[in-house]
């Protein structure tokens, strides 16, 4: 079953308008979350976790567990933000990090 | 090596055939996973090792996957009597421990296409 869902295949901005990724999670418990970007012709890499509440690259995330949630949000989108985005996380007790199916997010100038 | 590396990054290879791809993860690093990416698909999880434990083999699609990992450091995942749906790029990441806590480190992966 599918653990974390991302509804949009692609969301498509201009340049300095915000930008919300979606993110929604089945784990139950107290799963811990993740985002990962890709870049073009990059590796793979996280862009932050739900545990360090921080703030990477202009991105935040807040886990709302009443939502079953984990957005991720930017209030100022730049051109350097377009990639592939995917939203991550387990379980209590899972040991393997399963994803979603990604949104490419394409900030135009 | 500074990072993880997976190889080979490109294969082409006939329907019906076998083939290796390989990983090696980080020095040190004692969790290791293959993950599947392809259109559509999003990131697919294959298989996770984790020290002497036991592999979650949980995300194998098929009975023609299968991963070993040797030493605890290198692993190879076979695709056995190769499909055409079997085209995708092939993740290989590691940990240093396993989750949860942990910054997972991606390979660039290896690109498959079966015709």
């Amino acid at each position: 079953a599918q653990r974390v869902t991302q509804p949009e295949k692609l969301l498509s901005v201009f340049k300095g308008a915000p930008v919300e990724l979606k993110c929604n999670y089945s784990y139950s418990g107290s799963p811990e979350l993740f985002w990962y970007v890709q870049y073009s012709r990059q590796r793979l890499q996280l862009l932050l976790r739900h545990i360090s509440r921080e703030s990477i690259k202009g991105f935040t995330a807040d886990l709302n567990k009443g939502e079953t949630s984990f957005h991720l949000k930017k209030p100022f989108a730049q051109e350097e933000d377009s990639a592939m985005y995917y939203c991550g996380g387990m379980d209590t007790g899972r040991r393997a990090l399963t994803f979603g199916s990604g949104t490419r997010l394409q900030v135009q100038p | 090596g500074a990072g993880v590396s997976q190889s080979p990054s490109n294969k082409v290879t006939e329907k019906g055939k076998d083939v290796e791809l390989r990983c090696d993860p980080i020095s040190g690093h004692t969790a290791l996973y293959w993950y599947r990416q392809s259109l559509g698909q999003g990131l697919e999880f294959l298989i996770y090792f984790q020290g002497n434990s036991a592999p979650d083999k949980s995300g194998l699609p098929s009975d023609r996957f299968s991963a070993e990992r040797t030493g605890g450091s290198v692993s190879t995942l076979t695709i056995q009597r190769t499909q055409q749906e079997d085209s995708a790029v092939y993740l290989c990441a590691s940990s240093l421990y396993g989750p949860p806590g942990n910054t997972i480190y991606f390979g660039e992966g290896s690109w498959l296409t079966v015709v």
